[in-house]
């Protein structure tokens, strides 16, 4: 069965201090990752889809990279809208479902 | 905006009762998921449909049952509601081919009583 763990659980920090966020995975066989960004009380929202390991994505000031057992999700220069949960997950064989991580709460202190 | 609809945004409701819940997926998509997301579970994945028949199922109560329309929209039903199915329920929807990206609706939250 595929697994997702995300490291760590939360993460604060203050204002253009860059950091990265881990998501390890276990698949039979990886049919691409997923970063999905998740304000409280909302729905996810699509960020990346990482296909093949060595792979990167960028979009404004976060960049998604992946290797063979795992996906980090860096964060450069953050600014307090940055703050949100980050989540990452993998599709299942057929498309038929995604397992999702327990994501990082990332809190930006201005 | 993902283009995923869900109704009602909020949900009150007593133990034992029964409630739907509404999606329309975005347009030209065929697949519509169901996913659970309490505060102590993350995400889980319910049941998904692909142009009306059901696909997969994951950790859905007996309790539960869900169907898709000619129209593509789904409904999930809760019955014999438990103090437990409290949660966030999130609807998503995919492309029929290519890649797999699931775009998600902006979910119902349910309060049991």
């Amino acid at each position: 069965e595929d697994q997702v763990t995300q490291s760590p659980e939360a993460l604060r920090l203050q204002e253009g201090e860059s950091s990265s966020l881990n998501c390890s995975y276990t698949v039979s066989g990886l049919r691409g990752l997923f970063w999905y960004r998740q304000d409280p009380g909302k729905g996810p929202e699509f960020l990346f889809t990482l296909y093949s390991a060595g792979e990167e994505k960028e979009k404004e000031r976060l960049k998604a990279t992946l290797t063979k057992k795992e996906s980090f999700l860096h964060i450069t220069a953050p600014k307090p809208e940055d703050s949100a949960t980050y989540l990452c997950a993998v599709p299942g064989f057929g498309n038929e479902k995604l397992t999702f991580g327990t994501g990082t709460r990332l809190t930006i202190i201005p | 905006d993902s283009g995923v609809t869900q109704t009602p945004k909020h949900l009150i409701t007593a133990t034992g009762q029964r409630v739907t819940l509404r999606c329309s997926p975005r347009s030209e998509d065929l697949s519509v998921y169901w996913y659970q997301q309490s505060l102590d579970q993350g995400l889980q994945f319910l049941i998904h449909y692909y142009n009306g028949e059901e696909r997969a199922k994951g950790n859905i109560l007996e309790r539960f049952s869900a169907q898709q329309f000619p129209d593509l929209h789904s409904e999930l039903n809760l019955s014999s509601l438990e103090l437990g199915d409290s949660a966030l329920y999130f609807c998503a929807s995919s492309a029929t081919s290519g890649s797999y990206e699931q775009f998600f609706g902006p979910g119902t939250r349910l309060t049991v009583l």
